[in-house]
C-alpha cells in the first residue's frame, strides 16, 4: 500500500523554541495532506488540511500563526509549532489520500511525540 | 468538530468472546470508513463502507453501514489477542473526521 514518512518520531524541546514536523508522501502524490493531533487515550482531532500550492485550511479552535503549515511540493507537508509550550505536547501524525481511485482512503504517517519542558 | 459519536470507550473481553463497537451521526454519510490503532501506533484503514445497509466482511470482522446512513458497526467474532488496539471511524466527506474509538482489550 501507500507509504507515508513522517519525522521525527519524537522530539523533546524547551518552552519557547519551535519544532518543525515533516511529512512524506513516498510512493504517490498528495496535493492534500491531513494533520491531526491525539492527546492521550483520545481520538485524533483534525487540526488541518494542507493543499499544495495554497494555504491551509484550519479547523476552528486552531491558531494558523502557532502551526504554521507548508505543503511546498505534491510530496511535502510540514507543520511548525512555533514557540511551544508544554500545552503543545501531544501526539502529531499526518496523513494523506493518494490520487485516484483510493483517494478517500487516509495512509498515515507514524506520528510525532512532541514532549515540551 | 467531530461529527461521529462512538460506543463504547472501552471494551474489555476474555479472548473468544465477541466484540463490538458502535459509530454514530446526526447527519447522513456519504460514506464511512474503520480504522485500528495499535498501541503506540498509527491508524490503519480496515475498510470503506459506502452503500445504505452495506455489509462487508473481513475474516472475523463484520461491517455495516445503516440503512438511513448515519449509524455503522464493526463486529468481531471470537476475539484474538491480536485484535487488541482503538478501532475508529471515520467520515468522509465533508471533512475527514475520526470518531471518539473503542479501545480493545482482549485477555488471555
Amino acid at each position: 500500500g501507500a507509504v507515508v514518512s513522517q519525522h521525527p518520531s519524537r522530539v523533546i524541546c524547551k518552552s519557547g523554541t519551535s519544532v518543525k514536523i515533516e511529512c512524506r508522501s513516498l510512493d504517490f502524490q498528495a496535493t492534500t495532506m491531513f494533520w491531526y493531533r491525539q492527546f492521550p487515550k483520545q481520538s485524533l482531532m483534525l487540526m488541518a488540511t494542507s493543499n499544495e500550492g495554497s494555504k491551509a485550511t484550519y479547523e476552528q479552535g486552531v491558531e494558523k500563526d502557532k502551526f504554521l503549515i507548508n505543503h511546498a511540493s505534491l510530496t511535502l507537508s510540514t507543520l511548525t509549532v512555533t514557540s511551544a509550550h508544554p500545552e503543545d505536547s501531544s501526539f502529531y501524525i499526518c496523513s494523506a489520500p493518494p490520487q485516484g481511485l483510493a483517494k478517500n482512503i487516509q495512509y498515515f504517517g507514524a506520528g510525532t511525540r512532541l514532549s515540551v519542558l | 468538530g467531530q461529527q461521529v459519536m462512538q460506543i463504547p470507550q472501552y471494551q474489555h473481553v476474555q479472548e473468544g468472546e465477541d466484540f463490538t463497537t458502535y459509530c454514530n451521526s446526526s447527519t447522513t454519510l456519504s460514506n464511512i470508513q474503520w480504522y485500528k490503532q495499535r498501541p503506540g501506533g498509527h491508524p490503519v484503514f480496515l475498510i470503506q463502507l459506502v452503500k445504505s445497509g452495506e455489509v462487508k466482511k473481513q475474516k472475523r470482522l463484520t461491517f455495516q453501514f445503516g440503512e438511513a446512513k448515519k449509524n455503522s458497526s464493526l463486529h468481531i467474532t471470537a476475539t484474538q489477542t491480536t485484535d487488541v488496539g482503538t478501532y475508529f471511524c471515520a467520515s468522509v466527506t465533508p471533512k475527514f473526521y475520526f470518531g471518539s474509538g473503542t479501545k480493545l482489550n482482549v485477555k488471555p
